[in-house]
């Protein structure tokens, strides 16, 4: 069966220390992948995504993620976190040929600290 | 509006009764996602439409789950004889196409409490 892991359920980390949230999938075949935040109760709010080409994907407020095929990995991180960066992050996969629906993992609960 | 807008926010209902959630997509999006996301877990596919068709319900848990898009736009999840396994927040989300490649938007979520 196909499958999304984020390696960590929390993250503490200190204001202005970087961050890396794991992610890996289950399969080689062809992926999309997107990284989520939610605050709390609200919706969730697209960081980034890899749909093809450059495997060095920039999004918002300072967060990049790499894709690694090999490793089946797409790593999210920040050099550099902020108080307001307090949030649950998910990693989501859309495998080809599913319309297109989300398929996320457990989430990382990041908690950044002064 | 400009956003995916969900209804209620918070639902508490009695084991037994039946609930409706509402889903108000962004205008003129093709797509529409239902989500349900129990406490500490992410979110879990339960069905798709492209316009008023659905296409994909194999996310729904049981029969008492029931989902309607009947215009193409609005849709309602309904639920009916909740159960406490039932409690979770509900999400929508909707985009402008069909296919893999198009962002989805997410709602805020419905909350509901079966007690």
């Amino acid at each position: 069966a196909q499958s999304v892991t984020q390696l960590d359920s929390q993250v503490p980390v200190f204001e202005e220390a970087p961050v890396e949230l794991r992610c890996n999938y289950s399969s080689s075949v062809s992926v999309y992948l997107f990284w989520y935040v939610q605050y709390p109760n609200q919706g969730l709010q697209l960081l980034l995504k890899y749909l093809s080409g450059s495997t060095l994907v920039k999004g918002i407020n300072g967060f990049e993620a790499e894709f690694n095929k090999s490793q089946t990995s797409f790593h999210l991180r920040k050099p550099s976190v902020h108080i307001s960066d307090t949030a649950e992050y998910f990693c989501a996969v859309i495998w080809t040929d599913s319309w297109g629906k989300l398929q996320f993992g457990a989430g990382t609960q990041v908690v950044v600290t002064p | 509006g400009a956003g995916v807008s969900q209804s209620p926010r918070y639902k508490v209902a009695k084991r037994g009764q039946d609930v409706a959630l509402r889903c108000d997509p962004i205008s003129g999006h093709v797509s529409l996602f239902w989500y349900q996301q129990a406490l500490g877990q992410g979110p879990e596919f339960l069905t798709y439409f492209q316009n008023e068709a659905q296409l994909d319900k194999s996310g729904l848990p049981s029969d008492r789950f029931f989902a309607e898009r009947p215009e193409g736009s609005v849709s309602t999840l309904k639920i009916q004889r909740t159960q406490q396994e039932d409690s979770a927040v509900y999400l929508c989300a909707s985009s402008l196409r069909s296919g893999e490649r198009t962002e989805a938007f997410f709602g805020q979520g419905t909350r509901l409490t079966v007690v």
